[in-house]
């Protein structure tokens, strides 16, 4: 399978400890994006990489929120600290820079649930 | 800032009926629209896009035309089947980096 994969799929965790999420990308996508869905809502953009760099973060990442592209494959996602509120799907998506319009390919998503 | 508006759901429709999921959208510029899709249990999937004003994005006998002069993008179908059922996102890229804002979805659900 060659698509992107997230792991873990669920975390349980209990407030005030920390998490961390991997996403691998399809092989040879340079544009990694983090993204941030609750229930009943649409997704919402987090962060995004262009190879290792961080070039955009969102208002929502605070910083107990960190991100990470070492070497520009794999992508971590830490979360310090945790509360209930940060309970959600946190998603990965990787695409090619070929063009004006790239496609956007997503992973199955980390559920995290904070107690 | 950016947005997209979609009508709320859920909507639930009987098999080959025809199916609308109204989307407006306001944007500088001039954004890239899409149509994406979250089937039970899987992740989100493309469903079809638009790159510019008027152009028809079309696939699995889905469409919607990019509208400017109304900032819309309405999803169609001429006949849902069960198998439709799912939760559709519209969303708009705007910049250069691709950045997907979404709608906050339509669940729909077909009867058979």
């Amino acid at each position: 399978d060659t698509g992107v994969s997230q792991d873990p799929r669920h975390k349980i965790t209990k407030r005030g400890q920390n998490v961390t999420f991997r996403c691998d990308p399809i092989s040879e996508h340079n544009r990694l994006y983090w993204y941030r869905q609750t229930l009943g809502q649409g997704p919402e953009f987090l962060t995004y990489f262009q190879n290792e760099a961080q070039l955009e973060k969102s208002r929502l990442l605070s910083d107990r929120f960190s991100a990470e592209r070492p070497k520009g494959s794999f992508s971590t996602l830490e979360i310090q600290r945790t509360e209930q509120g940060d309970s959600a799907m946190y998603l990965c998506a990787s695409s090619p820079d070929r063009g004006r319009v790239n496609e956007q390919f997503f992973g199955p998503g980390t559920r995290l649930t904070v107690l | 800032g950016d947005s997209v508006t979609q009508m709320e759901g859920p909507v639930t429709l009987s098999e080959e009926a025809f199916l609308t999921i109204n989307c407006t959208y306001t944007a500088t510029g001039y954004p890239s629209l899409f149509w994406y899709v979250q089937y039970p249990g899987e992740g989100l999937q493309l469903l079809l896009k638009a790159t510019k004003a008027d152009d028809k994005g079309s696939n699995k006998g889905f469409e919607a035309t990019y509208r400017k002069e109304t900032t819309s993008f309405h999803l169609e179908k001429g006949s849902v089947q069960v198998s439709d059922s799912a939760v559709y996102f519209c969303a708009l890229t705007a910049n250069r980096d691709d950045k997907i804002i979404f709608g906050k979805g339509t669940r729909l659900h077909i009867l058979p």
